[in-house]
């Protein structure tokens, strides 16, 4: 069955610096991906919608600068949170839609558990 | 814009118990409907979904959801609960358009009793 493997899986980092987050799918095409955040006990919040080839289409509230996001090729896309801060430690989660799937399939990644101290 | 509603944020069942969770969104067209468990530590996966068709939708696990569309809901029920079903159940809309985005519920968190 389709697969996304999400990386790092959890990773810790200093206020200021930047941290990449990828997200590949290993047995399948993926024109868009999804990258979701999710807070303890809350539900996944979507930040943004990762196409292939052109630029992510951010949900409102979402900063931009802040989480960058590149679709380079059909099967990875990353997120990099720019100088981060405590308040954006938070669960990660990726999602993946195969390309041409009629049956609106999504798979998700095992998400990334990011602390900033 | 679209929006997914759970009303039970947590629930506590026995064992044997029958569970019914509600799901209520607000959108006008056609929509593609999912229920998704999340497993203690583990990944997102999917249990059921409702794209057209017979609106009693059967899933995996024994679980399954009913599409009522003059209510705009979509409740997941198992007729017996498990230990092994405590998890978190999240209920996620799809509208269509360009992006196919999934919208979520909150989740409600589910803990059976042995």
């Amino acid at each position: 069955g389709a697969v996304v493997s999400q990386h790092p899986s959890w990773v810790i980092c200093k206020s200021g610096t930047s941290v990449k987050i990828e997200c590949r799918s290993l047995d399948f095409q993926a024109t868009t991906m999804f990258w979701y955040r999710q807070f303890p006990k809350q539900s996944l919040m979507l930040m943004a919608t990762s196409n292939e080839g052109s630029k992510a289409t951010y949900e409102q509230g979402v900063e931009k600068d802040k989480f960058l996001i590149n679709h380079a090729s059909l099967t990875l896309s990353t997120l990099t949170v720019t100088s981060a801060h405590p308040e954006d430690s938070s669960f990660y989660i990726c999602s993946a839609r195969m390309t041409g799937a009629s049956n609106y399939g999504y798979t998700f990644g095992s998400g990334t558990r990011l602390t900033v101290v | 814009a679209q929006s997914v509603s759970q009303h039970n944020h947590h629930v506590i069942l026995s064992e044997a118990a029958s569970l019914e969770l509600g799901c209520n969104y607000s959108y006008g067209g056609t929509v593609n409907l999912f229920w998704y468990v999340q497993y203690p530590g583990q990944h997102l996966q999917l249990l059921l979904k409702y794209f057209s068709g017979d609106p009693l939708v059967k899933g995996i696990k024994g679980f399954e959801a009913e599409f009522i569309k003059s209510k705009f809901s979509f409740n997941l029920r198992k007729p017996s609960v498990q230990w092994s079903d405590t998890a978190e159940y999240f209920c996620a809309v799809n509208a269509g358009g360009a992006t196919n985005k999934l919208i979520f519920g909150t989740g409600t968190l589910l803990a059976v009793q042995p």
